[in-house]
């Protein structure tokens, strides 16, 4: 079938490497953003989440940085492996609690 | 336990049909959104319910898409004569609440009108 991110951005990292995914928001009122991993043919998968009131949070393998000044997202994946190759998506929560999606990037993982 | 499903995964019809599309949240979860991904794209939100009711339709195209809840549980997207832009991947979402609101979302349907 069809795969998602056929027109999108795409990195390409040799396997065992560090990825870095970087994403603009909109809103400076947004108080809450993810981002999710995308796969074809399947929906989107939370990754991580931060809150406006932190600037980096941690999960396994995964990072994310926020930079409120310049509206400003990263994913940060260490040691990438095969199976991170995905599109990934930042989203941020507006006040109504809908997610605006921001434009993906497809991440390619050489091995 | 179980996760957000939709069905049908795939569904072609032809311009100007009726089509709708369901999704089941997972169990107890009172928020629940749709969302359309084209391809190449981020999802855009359609329609949020709180329960039974619509808190935001903001998203909907045009009066062609309805979306109704009314159990709170299960829920069914409508559209009517439908038009080839129409074809997309639709997802829906569901969240334990507004508070806890880490959206889980389901595979989506893939509608293709010919």
């Amino acid at each position: 079938g069809e795969s998602v991110g056929l027109h999108l951005p795409t990195l390409s990292v040799q396997e065992g490497d560090n990825s870095i995914i970087n994403c603009a928001y909109s809103n400076s009122a947004s108080d809450y953003f993810i981002w999710y991993k995308q796969e074809s043919g399947k929906g989107p998968q939370f990754i991580i989440d931060i809150r406006s009131n932190m600037d980096k949070r941690q999960g396994q393998r995964v990072t994310v940085l926020l930079n409120k000044t310049v509206k400003h997202l990263s994913l940060q994946i260490a040691a990438t492996q095969p199976g991170d190759s995905a599109v990934y998506f930042c989203a941020e929560m507006d006040s109504s609690y809908k997610l605006i999606f921001g434009s993906g990037t497809r991440l390619l993982v050489r091995p | 336990g179980a996760g957000v499903s939709q069905t049908p995964s795939n569904k072609v019809t032809e311009k100007g049909k009726y089509v709708e599309l369901r999704c089941d949240p997972i169990s107890g979860h009172t928020a629940l959104y749709w969302y359309r991904q084209s391809l190449g794209q981020g999802p855009e939100f359609l329609i949020y319910f709180q329960g039974t009711g619509a808190a935001d339709d903001s998203g909907l195209p045009n009066d062609r898409f309805f979306a109704v809840r009314p159990e709170g549980s299960v829920s069914t997207l409508k559209i009517q004569r439908t038009e080839r832009g129409d074809s997309a991947v639709y997802l829906c979402a569901s969240s334990k609440d507004r508070v806890n609101n880490e959206q889980f979302f389901g595979p989506g349907t893939r509608l293709t009108v010919l």
